[in-house]
């Protein structure tokens, strides 16, 4: 299963653009990117994923490098309710498995 | 998107007790459901893959008598605890398969006492 590295947290202001990077250098041609965030004490929701065009959504948007090894995950005008711990997973595409690392926490603030 | 609900959203139960977690899938069939744990300041571990009609695929370290599955019908699947200790305390959240995506319950807290 591909793994992914994520910056530990993120800091953004309030209005502004947050943009959450996440390097797969070992995805495999036919696996996708997902992105899902988690609020304290919450599930995780659903937010984009993509194969190997941006994508763009109500949400945000997914650039995913032309090499496939890293994305970003644009939130274009973040608020405080956007603070949460964002995860990029793999899907495996043996399993089915959504394999979580240890996200990004954003912190957004006034 | 499509809705998991998982029931209890908490529970206290005694050490040496059981406990049964349900999840629903609430319109759609889910024949492939998980099963992940989550302990405080961590991240979701998945536990195990829940399979309707047939028997789940646990996840490596997770015990399969201490943590049964069952996932009888194609919008139900339920985890018990059996046997509960206060290292069982956690915050216990299943998905839904729907096509690419998958959807999650809102968590079930566990504490054990």
């Amino acid at each position: 299963d591909a793994k992914t590295t994520q910056p530990t947290s993120m800091d953004c202001a309030e209005g502004r653009a947050a943009n959450l990077p996440c390097n797969h250098s070992t995805i495999s041609g036919n696996e996708y990117v997902y992105w899902y965030r988690q609020i304290h004490s919450q599930g995780p929701q659903y937010i984009i994923h993509g194969l190997k065009n941006n994508e763009t959504n109500e949400m945000a948007s997914l650039i995913i490098t032309e090499d496939r090894k890293s994305s970003t995950l644009i939130l274009p005008h973040a608020t405080l309710r956007d603070t949460a711990v964002y995860y990029c997973i793999v899907l495996s595409s043996n399993t089915g498995k959504l394999i979580f690392g240890q996200g990004t926490t954003l912190q957004v603030k006034p | 998107g499509a809705v998991v609900s998982q029931h209890p959203s908490w529970v206290i139960c005694k050490s040496g007790t059981s406990v049964k977690i349900e999840c629903r899938s609430l319109d759609f069939q889910a024949t492939t459901m998980f099963w992940y744990r989550q302990f405080p300041k961590q991240s979701l571990m998945l536990m195990a893959t829940s399979n309707e009609g047939s028997k789940a695929t646990y996840e490596q370290g997770v015990e399969k008598d201490k943590f049964l599955i069952n996932h009888a019908s194609l919008t139900l699947s339920t985890l018990t605890v059996t046997s509960a200790h206060p290292e069982d305390s956690s915050f216990y959240i299943c998905s839904g398969q729907l096509n690419t995506e998958a959807f999650f319950g809102q968590g079930t807290r566990l504490t054990v006492v």
